[in-house]
């Protein structure tokens, strides 16, 4: 099966330019994640999708971050304007989430999309 | 709130010698327990979990995981390290029902020829 897309996957702005990044999940899977990973860490959560509707977004900044994933497939995640504390990587993953155990709620990641803000 | 320890940033092993990255996690409820590979440039890739169940968990490419419920711990292993295992890895946790994973902040495991 064909894995989560994720584009671009390099991005070099200036900083207070906007930017903007893709996502498209496994077919199938009703949880989207976005997730930022500095140099050095760890991924940290920014947003999770439950098909088309955001239940949990406390750690994404909303004064420059948005995200949205119409039609509860693919998703973007935009920033304007950027900063240059937004260099890091920028990681999309999906799950299919449901009751029991097994391959449900595993995490898919994509690539990612490296971000450098001049 | 849930979190994930990963006491050493760097772990060297020579190749076909056994291989341990340490995890210790912290959660209010059960836990479910992950191991990630990152390769340079590439996603994170799905190695083992923990639900339930045997607390020893095998996983892709020869890795096992112990769960240790009274020490909290998540342990990575592998009886005999190869070069291509270099990368980093991360353990990450979360607790029962759809909440978010936590992850440490990775282990960077190197295996020497």
């Amino acid at each position: 099966e064909a894995g989560v897309v994720q584009s671009p996957r390099y991005k070099i702005i200036e900083k207070k330019q906007p930017v903007a990044f893709w996502c498209n999940p496994i077919s199938g899977h009703n949880t989207l994640y976005w997730y930022l990973q500095n140099l050095g860490q760890g991924p940290e959560l920014l947003i999770r999708y439950e098909n088309e509707e955001a239940v949990d977004d406390s750690q994404l900044p909303k004064d420059r971050f948005s995200a949205e994933r119409l039609k509860g497939v693919d998703s973007t995640l935009k920033i304007q304007p950027a900063e240059l504390g937004d260099s890091a990587v920028y990681l999309c993953a999906s799950s299919l989430w449901g009751p029991g155990s097994g391959r449900l709620n595993e995490q898919f990641f994509g690539p990612g999309t490296r971000l450098t803000v001049l | 709130a849930q979190s994930v320890a990963q006491p050493e940033d760097q772990v060297n092993v020579a190749e076909g010698n056994p291989l341990t990255v340490k995890c210790t996690y912290s959660v209010s409820g059960n836990p479910y327990l992950f191991w990630y590979v990152q390769y340079p440039n590439r996603g994170l890739q799905f190695l083992l979990k923990y639900i339930t169940g045997d607390n020893l968990v095998k996983g892709s490419y020869g890795f096992e995981a112990e769960f240790n419920k009274s020490q909290t711990s998540f342990h990575l292993k592998k009886p005999s390290a190869l070069v291509s295992d270099s990368a980093l890895y991360f353990c990450a946790v979360r607790d029962g029902g759809h909440t978010p994973l936590v992850f440490g902040k990775g282990t960077r495991l190197s295996v020497i020829a």
